[in-house]
């Protein structure tokens, strides 16, 4: 198993540019986040998803959309990219049961995608 | 509202000495508590979950309800042990993990 796989690892836009971040997962997980990384600040939780063709957001969603056609799949798209979306993103996947002992919460992430808006 | 703290961004220890990394939470019901961990050039990962009340790595936490804390200890640091390391907070109807802002341990040779 691959685990989760995020491209591109590193990427550099200019400001009002778009660009996806993509990430799949061979786990068939339900669920699935998005994160971001900044110096000091911790990880936030941008958007998530608990299921195919169900996404939610997170703390902060602004400047981001995502989609869940897939169990597999749950890219993040940036529109109109901005200098305070340089960030390092994180993308995440969890076999989400009832209770902590079925591994609920116990997140599988990937690599991480560091974007940089000039 | 759900809030996890961790007041010391860094924190520099020498190998063999105690570490104690701590951490905060808020949080009105019955919260689960997790530390995830970052090597360097690695990715982050659970480290060890207040539920399991396992020892990983030589490391423990202990949730205290009263304090609402879940420090993480491990009595000999190791160099190995350096990394940045997020306290995390599970709780509410969409049971979403809320992360703290992570504390980097450096343990010096």
């Amino acid at each position: 198993n691959a685990g989760v796989t995020q491209t591109p690892k590193f990427r550099i836009l200019k400001i009002g540019q778009s660009m996806t971040l993509q990430c799949t997962q061979d786990m068939n997980h339900n669920y699935m986040y998005w994160y971001r990384q900044d110096p000091g600040m911790g990880l936030k939780l941008i958007y998530y998803s608990v299921g195919a063709g169900i996404t939610d957001k997170g703390e902060v969603p602004n400047g981001y959309n995502v989609s869940r056609s897939t169990t597999e799949d749950f890219p993040l798209r940036l529109e109109l990219a901005a200098p305070s979306q340089t960030s390092v993103y994180f993308c995440a996947s969890e076999a989400m049961g009832l209770r902590p002992e079925s591994g609920a919460n116990v997140l599988t992430f990937g690599a991480g995608s560091r974007l940089t808006v000039l | 509202a759900q809030r996890v703290t961790q007041p010391e961004k860094l924190l520099s220890v020498f190998k063999g000495a105690p570490v104690e990394l701590k951490c905060n939470y808020s949080y009105s019901g019955s919260p689960e508590l997790f530390w995830y961990v970052q090597y360097s050039r690695q990715r982050l990962q659970l480290l060890l979950r207040h539920i399991s009340r396992e020892s990983i790595k030589g490391f423990t936490a202990d949730l205290n309800k009263g304090e609402t804390s879940f420090h993480l200890k491990k009595p000999f640091a190791q160099e190995e042990d350096s990394a940045m390391y997020y306290c995390a907070l599970s709780g509410g109807a969409t049971n979403k993990l809320i992360f703290g802002t992570g504390t980097l341990l450096a343990v010096q040779p």
